[in-house]
């Protein structure tokens, strides 16, 4: 199946813009959802399809896909954003899930 | 308002069979897909297997010849089972939907809109 890497750490300063990336071979036929973690919860999905924010997510989440990369760009980040983001698509054939290894973003 | 509710033993033994189920509420588990993930502890997102409301199954190759998922359409509930569990089995259990959103010219659009809370999973004698 395929892989998605993730750098493992981020930070960003109050207010900042922050660019997290997500690279596989599975990119270039699937997009990346992207989702965010906080500490003792689920996941919560931020990003998906070309760059969909579903309801009750703010805007100053975006995503983009070239090629093989994914991103997620937080502009202005606030304190509430810390935590850690992973992405995920479908692998290369289709029949499975893969998950970045997730990055960790601090807000200073 | 679409919730998913996971349940099941927090503590299960070496060598057994770790049983979780997942109660859906506020929409037709005959429709979508549906998985399970799970997270050891302060480690990254597992993806296990899903099922799909046609009835088909998959699961993650690392975890095939140990997991089995099924349905009860009844109870618009879907479980897991992993045999043979060691500690390394250990972590947060995760239920969630995954959405198909078919293809825009290029890409095919998935994604997981809901998720449970989790529920944590001790392997230990």
């Amino acid at each position: 199946s395929s892989e998605l890497t993730q750098d493992p750490a981020v930070s960003v300063a109050l207010g900042q813009t922050v660019r997290i990336t997500c690279q596989g071979d599975s990119l270039r036929s699937y997009y990346a959802s992207w989702y965010q973690q906080k500490p003792g919860q689920a996941p919560v999905l931020v990003i998906y399809g070309k760059n969909n924010r579903p309801s009750g997510i703010p805007d100053r989440f975006s995503g983009s896909s070239s090629g093989n990369t994914a991103s997620l760009t937080i502009t202005g980040a606030q304190a509430e954003d810390e935590g850690d983001y992973y992405c995920n698509s479908r692998d290369r054939s289709g029949d499975h899930e893969v998950f970045g290894s997730g990055t960790k973003v601090t807000v200073l | 308002q679409v919730q998913l509710q996971e349940s099941g033993p927090g503590l299960v033994k070496p060598s057994e069979t770790l049983s979780l189920t997942c109660s859906v509420s506020g929409a037709s588990i005959s429709s979508y897909y549906w998985s399970w993930i799970r997270q050891p502890p302060g480690k990254g997102l597992e993806w296990i297997g899903y099922f799909y409301y046609s009835g088909s199954t998959k699961y993650n190759p690392s975890l095939k010849s140990r997991v089995t998922m099924s349905v009860d359409t009844s109870k618009n509930q879907f479980s897991l089972k992993v045999s043979s569990v060691t500690a390394a089995d250990t972590a947060v259990y995760y239920c969630a939907r995954e959405i198909y959103d078919g293809y825009d010219y290029t890409h095919g659009i998935y994604y997981m809109d809901v998720w449970g809370k989790g529920i944590t999973v001790t392997v230990s004698s």
